[in-house]
């Protein structure tokens, strides 16, 4: 079980938007700590998409945000393509852990 | 370019050892932290500690404090991760990924990643 706890799967079509949530607790977003997104397309390493809550780097498509409010934090992908189906993770600090900790990872289905 | 390389796969036995090792090009080895972060075949990503290129200290998650080791060679700019005492359940994917330092305290992301070493654990 995931210290961040993420939907397992989500879904959408082509051009709508999705968000995948992220919750977490007092020890870690609820803290103030940063909370980064991660992209794991079938069979690769993960990507950097957000960091820093809602930062993104250069390369990443406008159409992901990054958002965080409280002990939760959302990204959100605008404009659906078939290429953005993949995992994502989302990470950040635990302070009881004294260590980073990822969420379980969601399935986004691009249908 | 930045590069993270790492060694091949792995077969090894339970109670055995196994070394990974990650081979840097692109900046300034010292300057950043080498983080390292597991995946078993369809699971989740798990972050296990990190190495400070520059000091050798470590930080490791508690869940392996007693059987990781991270240590690293300037002169090759490679960092490596031992995982000893091997159990089946650490089959997984090893991954060592560059950390970016953008403020204070714990703001880090991890923006460069290696391409992934299986280690598979097996009688």
């Amino acid at each position: 079980q995931s210290v961040l706890t993420q939907p397992p799967s989500v879904s959408g079509a082509p051009g709508q938007r999705v968000t995948i949530s992220c919750t977490g607790s007092s020890s870690n977003i609820g803290a103030g700590y940063d909370v980064h997104w991660y992209q794991q397309l079938p069979g690769t390493a993960p990507k950097l998409l957000i960091y820093g809550n809602n930062n993104r780097p250069s390369g990443v498509p406008d159409r992901f945000s990054g958002s965080k409010s409280g002990t939760s934090a959302s990204l959100a992908i605008t404009g659906l393509q078939a290429e953005d189906e993949a995992d994502y993770y989302c990470q950040s600090y635990d302070n009881s852990l004294s260590g980073w900790v990822f969420g379980g990872g969601t399935k986004l289905t691009v249908l | 370019q930045v590069q993270l390389v790492q060694s091949g796969a792995e077969v090894k036995k339970p109670g055995a050892s196994v070394k990974v090792s990650c081979k840097t090009s692109g900046y300034t080895f010292t300057g950043y932290f080498i983080h390292w972060v597991r995946q078993a075949p369809g699971q989740g990503l798990e972050w296990m500690g990190w190495v400070n290129p520059n000091s050798g200290d470590t930080i490791y998650a508690q869940k392996f404090q007693d059987c990781i080791t991270m240590t690293r060679d300037t002169a090759i700019r490679t960092a490596y991760m031992e995982l000893s005492r091997l159990r089946s359940d650490d089959t997984a994917v090893y991954y060592c990924a560059r950390a970016y330092y953008y403020g204070s305290g714990t703001k880090y992301f991890l923006d460069y990643w290696g391409q992934g070493t299986l280690v598979t654990v097996s009688s």
